[in-house]
């Protein structure tokens, strides 16, 4: 099945830098991958995702790029702000296979600090 | 994308019980999927809940310990069976609303406690 890896585990960056998250993935027929935000007692939401045909996508102050030849894919978030603290997940899903199914990294605490 | 009411937000039960968690859609979604996530830890997926037949499980999670339901397309259960403290975790409820637009979304989930 699919492995997930991501690094760093924390995080933590001064108010209005970069923050950059990495994750690699184990399965070449993995063709989706999302990522999420999850604030303390919230569920996880959506922030962005990337298609297998898209080498990099921007929403405003986030980006994600992947890499299919070395199975990475990174989220970038600019001019970091508080209200950006958070446990970051990124996940792979594989809808070839028919099963759909998300499999997530561990995750990242990212602490900006004001 | 579609609205997830997920129930119960959170309870606090004794060991040996059960407990039965509900996931509404205000939509009809293709798949629904059941989590768990444990303190301070990533989602590890328990089932794919199938509408109409038996969930498929993912290793380590078996059926006789979460039964799972889904008799439509908008509607699913999850049930902790005999219960004991380490199936204290929060369990959630996601669903994908058509296999073409992706975009998972999660219910808000149910903080269970086992004393």
């Amino acid at each position: 099945g699919e492995n997930v890896e991501q690094h760093p585990s924390t995080l933590s960056v001064q108010e209005g830098d970069s923050a950059v998250i990495k994750c690699t993935y184990s399965d070449s027929a993995s063709n989706y991958f999302p990522w999420y935000k999850q604030e303390l007692g919230k569920r996880p939401q959506l922030i962005i995702d990337i298609r297998s045909n898209v080498g990099e996508k921007k929403d405003q102050r986030i980006a994600v790029t992947l890499n299919k030849t070395a199975k990475h894919f990174s989220l970038h978030i600019t001019e970091t702000q508080p209200e950006d603290s958070a446990v970051y997940f990124c996940a792979a899903s594989d809808s070839g296979a028919g099963s759909y199914q998300l499999t997530f990294g561990k995750g990242t605490k990212l602490s900006v600090i004001p | 994308s579609a609205v997830i009411s997920q129930k119960p937000s959170r309870d606090i039960c004794q060991r040996g019980t059960s407990l039965t968690i509900q996931c509404q859609v205000d939509s009809q979604v293709t798949m629904m999927f059941w989590y768990r996530q444990q303190p301070g830890q990533s989602l590890t997926l328990i089932a794919t809940a199938n509408q109409g037949s038996e969930a498929t499980y993912e290793s380590g999670f078996v059926i006789d310990k979460f039964p799972i339901s889904r008799p439509n397309l908008t509607f699913s259960t999850l049930t902790v069976s005999n219960m004991s403290p380490e199936d204290s975790s929060i369990y959630l409820c996601s669903v994908l609303k058509d296999l073409g637009g992706y975009g998972y979304t999660f219910g808000s989930g149910t903080r269970l406690t086992v004393v």
